[in-house]
Parts: structure tokens; C-alpha cells; sequence
């Protein structure tokens, strides 16, 4: 089975320096994956995907995603962090039978 | 906008009750999925369908869950005699085959 895990349960950053947050897969054949963020209390929003073609996937509210196969990540980054960015973040994988798994997700906390 | 619908949004209910919970999608969305998310967790999954025929149900899920999608547009989730065990939100999501999926805003269930 296909699946994704996300090692950091909290991460924290100080606003205006870049964020990193983390994923690793395991699939059998081409990953289909992507990154949601979640508010309190909401749904969850839909942020990038990674399908095929440019490892470095660009997404909404200024986030992007750098897919790796040797190291079998895809880990969220933006260049500046704002207070408004603190939430939760899930990584998800699309298996063969277009079943989505996502992640256990990290907490992010941006620090005014 | 995802275009995804779910009402209601809160249930509370006495243990032993049965729940229903409904989810609207576009028309266009012929793939529909059902999760379960207690805090600090990640969407775990409980079925899916395409278009009315529903193409799994996890292992994972109780006997007193039930779904269907009866012309293959809007989705039921029935719990019956819940339990406490039970108190979750129950997210809503849909798409196209092979492609993004879009949740709704959740229902929460609390069973006192």
C-alpha cells in the first residue's frame, strides 16, 4: 500500500524567514501527490499537486513543493512566512485505485 | 467555493441514535469520498465512490456505518447506534477521476 508520512508534528517558524515542511512517500509506480492546509474548525483547502514534470511545483498563497525521487519527498516550502500561514498542513498520496491517504499532518506556527 | 456542500454542520446526539450526515457536490464530480478526522489527526479514510456505485469501504469501519450515493449525485453517511467513540468530523470530498479533490466544510458529530 501506498503511503505518506509527515515526521514533524509541529513546526515553528519566525515570520519573514522561509518555512519548510516536510514529507516523505512510498509508492509503487509514479507518485500522485499533494498538500492541503487546514483552519480550525474548516475543511480542508487544496494547495499544490505533483502529477509529472518540473520537480518544483508552485501552488496557492505563495507556497510551493519540491518533489524528490531519490529521497521519496515532496516537502512544502515558502520563501516567507506570514502569521496567517500558522495551521495545519496535510501531505496526501493518490494510490493506484484513486483511493487519497493523506498523512498524520504538522502543526505550523509562525512567530510574530 | 470548492463546490462541495455538507450539512449539518454540527449533530449532537445521545449515544444509541442514528446520524445521518449529507454531502452536495458539482455535477461534474463523479468521484465522492467520505473521512473521519478526531483532533490532531489526519483524514482517515471510510469509503468511496464513483458516480452511484461505491468502490470500497475500509476494513477499519464498523458495521453501523453505512453510504450510498443513489443517483450519483449527492452522498448520505448514516451512523447507527452511535457511540461515543463516534464523536469526530466527518469530511466530504469530490472530484473528477484521477484528478484534485475538493472538500467540504465537514460535519462535526459529538455523541454525549
Amino acid at each position: 500500500a501506498q503511503s505518506v508520512a509527515q515526521p514533524e508534528d509541529q513546526v515553528n517558524v519566525a515570520e519573514g524567514n522561509p518555512l519548510t515542511v516536510k514529507c516523505t512517500y512510498s509508492v509503487s509506480g509514479n507518485p500522485y501527490l499533494f498538500w492541503y492546509v487546514q483552519y480550525p474548525n474548516r475543511g480542508l483547502q487544496f494547495l499544490l499537486k505533483y502529477i509529472t514534470g518540473d520537480n518544483l511545483v508552485k501552488g496557492s498563497y505563495g507556497f510551493e513543493a519540491e518533489f524528490n525521487k531519490s529521497q521519496t519527498s515532496f516537502h512544502l516550502k515558502k520563501p516567507s512566512a506570514l502569521v496567517s500561514d500558522s495551521a495545519l498542513y496535510f501531505c496526501a498520496v493518490r494510490e493506484r485505485d484513486d483511493k487519497i491517504i493523506f498523512g498524520k499532518g504538522t502543526r505550523l506556527h509562525i512567530l510574530p | 467555493d470548492t463546490g462541495v456542500s455538507q450539512n449539518p454542520r454540527h449533530k449532537i446526539t445521545k449515544r444509541g441514535q442514528n446520524v445521518t450526515f449529507r454531502c452536495d457536490p458539482i455535477s461534474e464530480h463523479n468521484r465522492l469520498y467520505w473521512y473521519r478526522q478526531t483532533l490532531g489527526q489526519g483524514p482517515e479514510f471510510l469509503t468511496y465512490f464513483q458516480n452511484e456505485a461505491q468502490l470500497e469501504k475500509s476494513r477499519l469501519l464498523s458495521d453501523r456505518f453505512s453510504a450510498e450515493r443513489p443517483k450519483g449525485s449527492f452522498s448520505t453517511l448514516e451512523i447507527q447506534r452511535t457511540e461515543q467513540g463516534d464523536s469526530a468530523m466527518y469530511l466530504c470530498a469530490a472530484g473528477v477521476s484521477g484528478n484534485t479533490i475538493y472538500f467540504g466544510e465537514g460535519s462535526w458529530l459529538t455523541v454525549v
